[in-house]
Protein backbone atom coordinates (compact mmCIF):
# COMPACT_ATOMS: atom_id res chain seq x y z
CA UNK A 1 0.00 0.00 0.00
CA UNK A 2 0.83 3.68 -0.77
CA UNK A 3 2.39 5.56 1.99
CA UNK A 4 0.36 8.77 2.86
CA UNK A 5 1.84 12.10 4.95
CA UNK A 6 0.03 13.88 6.82
CA UNK A 7 0.59 17.16 9.26
CA UNK A 8 0.44 15.98 12.68
CA UNK A 9 -1.75 18.40 13.85
CA UNK A 10 -4.25 21.15 12.65
CA UNK A 11 -6.54 23.52 14.48
CA UNK A 12 -9.93 24.87 13.02
CA UNK A 13 -12.41 27.79 14.36
CA UNK A 14 -15.69 26.15 15.53
CA UNK A 15 -18.38 26.80 12.20
CA UNK A 16 -15.44 27.08 9.87
CA UNK A 17 -14.54 24.62 7.30
CA UNK A 18 -12.12 22.22 8.49
CA UNK A 19 -9.46 21.16 4.98
CA UNK A 20 -7.39 18.21 6.21
CA UNK A 21 -4.68 17.78 3.16
CA UNK A 22 -3.07 14.25 2.26
CA UNK A 23 0.24 13.43 0.33
CA UNK A 24 0.08 9.69 -1.09
CA UNK A 25 2.13 10.33 -4.36
CA UNK A 26 3.33 6.58 -4.59
CA UNK A 27 -0.47 5.68 -4.80
CA UNK A 28 -1.25 3.11 -7.71
CA UNK A 29 -3.97 2.78 -9.93
CA UNK A 30 -6.14 0.31 -7.98
CA UNK A 31 -5.35 2.01 -4.52
CA UNK A 32 -8.37 3.64 -2.75
CA UNK A 33 -8.34 6.57 -0.42
CA UNK A 34 -9.74 6.08 2.60
CA UNK A 35 -10.27 8.63 5.57
CA UNK A 36 -10.96 7.01 9.28
CA UNK A 37 -11.29 9.78 12.38
CA UNK A 38 -10.59 8.51 15.96
CA UNK A 39 -11.93 10.65 18.97
CA UNK A 40 -10.43 9.66 22.26
CA UNK A 41 -10.20 6.53 23.74
CA UNK A 42 -12.73 4.97 20.70
CA UNK A 43 -12.71 3.31 18.16
CA UNK A 44 -12.09 4.71 14.68
CA UNK A 45 -15.12 5.71 12.60
CA UNK A 46 -14.96 5.57 8.84
CA UNK A 47 -16.08 8.75 7.21
CA UNK A 48 -15.51 8.45 3.34
CA UNK A 49 -13.83 6.98 0.82
CA UNK A 50 -12.80 7.27 -2.80
CA UNK A 51 -10.66 6.23 -6.13
CA UNK A 52 -10.58 9.29 -8.49
CA UNK A 53 -13.85 10.97 -8.70
CA UNK A 54 -14.49 13.42 -5.47
CA UNK A 55 -16.74 12.13 -3.14
CA UNK A 56 -19.28 13.70 -0.77
CA UNK A 57 -21.24 12.02 2.11
CA UNK A 58 -23.28 13.50 5.12
CA UNK A 59 -19.98 14.00 7.17
CA UNK A 60 -17.82 15.01 4.66
CA UNK A 61 -16.32 15.59 1.18
CA UNK A 62 -13.01 13.88 -0.16
CA UNK A 63 -11.73 16.06 -2.69
CA UNK A 64 -8.96 13.50 -4.50
CA UNK A 65 -6.08 15.61 -7.13
CA UNK A 66 -6.31 14.75 -10.93
CA UNK A 67 -3.18 13.33 -10.62
CA UNK A 68 -4.35 11.08 -7.66
CA UNK A 69 -1.05 11.68 -5.45
CA UNK A 70 -2.80 13.65 -3.12
CA UNK A 71 -6.49 14.77 -1.42
CA UNK A 72 -7.84 16.60 0.75
CA UNK A 73 -10.92 15.49 3.16
CA UNK A 74 -13.13 18.59 3.69
CA UNK A 75 -15.60 19.35 6.93
CA UNK A 76 -17.93 21.84 5.69
CA UNK A 77 -18.82 23.21 9.32
CA UNK A 78 -16.25 22.01 12.04
CA UNK A 79 -18.14 21.23 15.47
CA UNK A 80 -16.50 20.63 19.07
CA UNK A 81 -17.39 16.65 18.51
CA UNK A 82 -15.37 16.73 15.44
CA UNK A 83 -11.95 17.33 17.31
CA UNK A 84 -10.20 14.05 16.85
CA UNK A 85 -6.98 12.35 14.80
CA UNK A 86 -8.01 12.34 11.61
CA UNK A 87 -6.18 9.01 9.04
CA UNK A 88 -5.91 9.21 5.78
CA UNK A 89 -5.21 5.41 4.23
CA UNK A 90 -4.71 4.25 0.99
CA UNK A 91 -5.25 0.97 -0.17
CA UNK A 92 -6.65 -1.78 -2.28
CA UNK A 93 -9.79 -3.44 -1.37
CA UNK A 94 -7.98 -6.19 -0.70
CA UNK A 95 -5.12 -4.86 1.66
CA UNK A 96 -5.57 -4.44 4.98
CA UNK A 97 -5.91 -0.93 6.58
CA UNK A 98 -2.61 1.13 7.72
CA UNK A 99 -3.14 3.77 10.34
CA UNK A 100 -0.22 6.09 9.87
CA UNK A 101 0.15 8.98 12.57
CA UNK A 102 -2.61 11.01 11.24
CA UNK A 103 -3.71 14.63 11.70
CA UNK A 104 -4.43 16.17 15.18
CA UNK A 105 -7.76 18.29 14.11
CA UNK A 106 -8.80 20.47 17.29
CA UNK A 107 -11.77 22.74 16.70
CA UNK A 108 -11.36 25.71 18.97
CA UNK A 109 -14.90 27.81 20.27
CA UNK B 1 -23.96 2.48 9.83
CA UNK B 2 -23.05 -1.12 10.69
CA UNK B 3 -22.68 -1.61 14.44
CA UNK B 4 -19.50 -3.36 16.08
CA UNK B 5 -19.82 -4.47 19.89
CA UNK B 6 -17.37 -5.28 22.24
CA UNK B 7 -17.36 -6.42 25.88
CA UNK B 8 -15.96 -5.74 28.49
CA UNK B 9 -15.10 -1.94 27.67
CA UNK B 10 -12.33 -2.27 30.36
CA UNK B 11 -11.35 -5.02 32.26
CA UNK B 12 -8.33 -4.82 35.11
CA UNK B 13 -6.98 -8.13 35.95
CA UNK B 14 -4.12 -9.71 37.89
CA UNK B 15 -0.49 -10.76 35.87
CA UNK B 16 -0.74 -14.44 34.82
CA UNK B 17 -4.51 -14.13 34.16
CA UNK B 18 -5.92 -14.77 30.89
CA UNK B 19 -8.80 -12.28 29.41
CA UNK B 20 -11.03 -12.95 26.88
CA UNK B 21 -12.82 -9.78 24.62
CA UNK B 22 -15.60 -10.53 22.93
CA UNK B 23 -16.16 -8.64 19.22
CA UNK B 24 -19.66 -8.63 17.88
CA UNK B 25 -21.12 -7.53 14.74
CA UNK B 26 -25.31 -6.48 15.73
CA UNK B 27 -26.70 -5.80 12.41
CA UNK B 28 -24.80 -7.62 9.91
CA UNK B 29 -22.38 -10.56 9.36
CA UNK B 30 -18.95 -9.92 9.10
CA UNK B 31 -17.00 -12.94 7.51
CA UNK B 32 -13.84 -11.32 8.07
CA UNK B 33 -13.07 -9.36 11.33
CA UNK B 34 -9.40 -7.88 12.50
CA UNK B 35 -7.95 -6.99 16.21
CA UNK B 36 -5.83 -4.36 16.49
CA UNK B 37 -3.85 -2.65 19.50
CA UNK B 38 -3.17 0.64 20.89
CA UNK B 39 -0.51 1.88 22.89
CA UNK B 40 -0.82 5.38 24.28
CA UNK B 41 -0.04 8.26 22.60
CA UNK B 42 0.50 5.84 18.83
CA UNK B 43 -1.35 4.40 16.54
CA UNK B 44 -3.51 1.17 15.64
CA UNK B 45 -1.30 -1.31 14.98
CA UNK B 46 -3.03 -4.62 13.14
CA UNK B 47 -2.72 -7.48 15.20
CA UNK B 48 -4.21 -10.35 13.11
CA UNK B 49 -7.41 -11.03 10.54
CA UNK B 50 -9.63 -13.47 11.29
CA UNK B 51 -12.01 -14.87 9.09
CA UNK B 52 -15.39 -17.21 10.34
CA UNK B 53 -14.40 -21.04 10.84
CA UNK B 54 -11.06 -20.56 9.38
CA UNK B 55 -7.58 -19.55 11.37
CA UNK B 56 -6.43 -16.18 12.33
CA UNK B 57 -3.74 -14.69 10.14
CA UNK B 58 -1.83 -12.66 12.42
CA UNK B 59 0.80 -10.02 11.83
CA UNK B 60 4.46 -10.16 12.36
CA UNK B 61 5.54 -10.15 16.00
CA UNK B 62 2.74 -11.06 17.01
CA UNK B 63 2.56 -14.16 19.00
CA UNK B 64 -0.04 -16.62 18.71
CA UNK B 65 -0.20 -18.60 20.85
CA UNK B 66 -0.19 -15.56 23.52
CA UNK B 67 -3.28 -13.93 21.68
CA UNK B 68 -6.04 -16.64 20.99
CA UNK B 69 -8.46 -16.11 18.02
CA UNK B 70 -11.76 -17.14 17.39
CA UNK B 71 -13.85 -16.72 15.04
CA UNK B 72 -16.82 -19.34 15.38
CA UNK B 73 -19.75 -17.33 14.01
CA UNK B 74 -20.13 -14.28 11.38
CA UNK B 75 -21.09 -12.38 14.01
CA UNK B 76 -18.41 -13.01 16.75
CA UNK B 77 -14.96 -12.65 17.13
CA UNK B 78 -13.01 -13.38 20.66
CA UNK B 79 -10.02 -12.76 21.58
CA UNK B 80 -8.25 -14.23 24.72
CA UNK B 81 -4.60 -12.61 26.15
CA UNK B 82 -3.76 -15.55 27.75
CA UNK B 83 -1.06 -15.22 31.02
CA UNK B 84 -1.38 -11.28 30.33
CA UNK B 85 1.34 -9.61 31.87
CA UNK B 86 1.84 -5.51 32.34
CA UNK B 87 3.27 -4.98 29.14
CA UNK B 88 -0.08 -5.82 27.25
CA UNK B 89 -1.91 -3.38 29.22
CA UNK B 90 -3.06 -1.33 25.80
CA UNK B 91 -6.52 -0.60 23.98
CA UNK B 92 -7.74 -3.45 21.88
CA UNK B 93 -10.10 -2.41 19.21
CA UNK B 94 -11.71 -5.13 16.87
CA UNK B 95 -13.23 -4.36 13.05
CA UNK B 96 -15.54 -6.10 10.86
CA UNK B 97 -15.29 -5.52 7.25
CA UNK B 98 -18.66 -5.00 5.14
CA UNK B 99 -19.19 -4.27 1.54
CA UNK B 100 -16.77 -2.34 -0.37
CA UNK B 101 -13.99 -3.16 2.34
CA UNK B 102 -15.15 -0.88 4.97
CA UNK B 103 -14.03 -1.53 8.21
CA UNK B 104 -16.40 -0.19 11.30
CA UNK B 105 -14.85 -0.23 14.49
CA UNK B 106 -15.79 -1.76 18.10
CA UNK B 107 -15.18 0.91 20.70
CA UNK B 108 -12.59 -0.65 22.08
CA UNK B 109 -11.33 -2.44 25.04
CA UNK B 110 -9.35 -0.91 27.73
CA UNK B 111 -6.87 -3.90 29.54
CA UNK B 112 -5.09 -3.16 32.04
CA UNK B 113 -2.58 -5.67 33.74
CA UNK B 114 -1.45 -4.74 37.32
Amino acid sequence: DAKTTQPTSMDCAEGRAANLPCNHSTISGNEYVYWYRQIHSQGPQYIIHGLKNNETNEMASLIITEDRKSSTLILPHATLRDTAVYYCIAKTGANNLFFGTGTRLTVIP
Amino acid sequence: GAVVSQHPSRVICKSGTSVKIECRSLDFQATTMFWYRQFPKQSLMLMATSNEGSKATYEQGVEKDKFLINHASLTLSTLTVTSAHPEDSSFYICSAEVIYNEQFFGPGTRLTVL
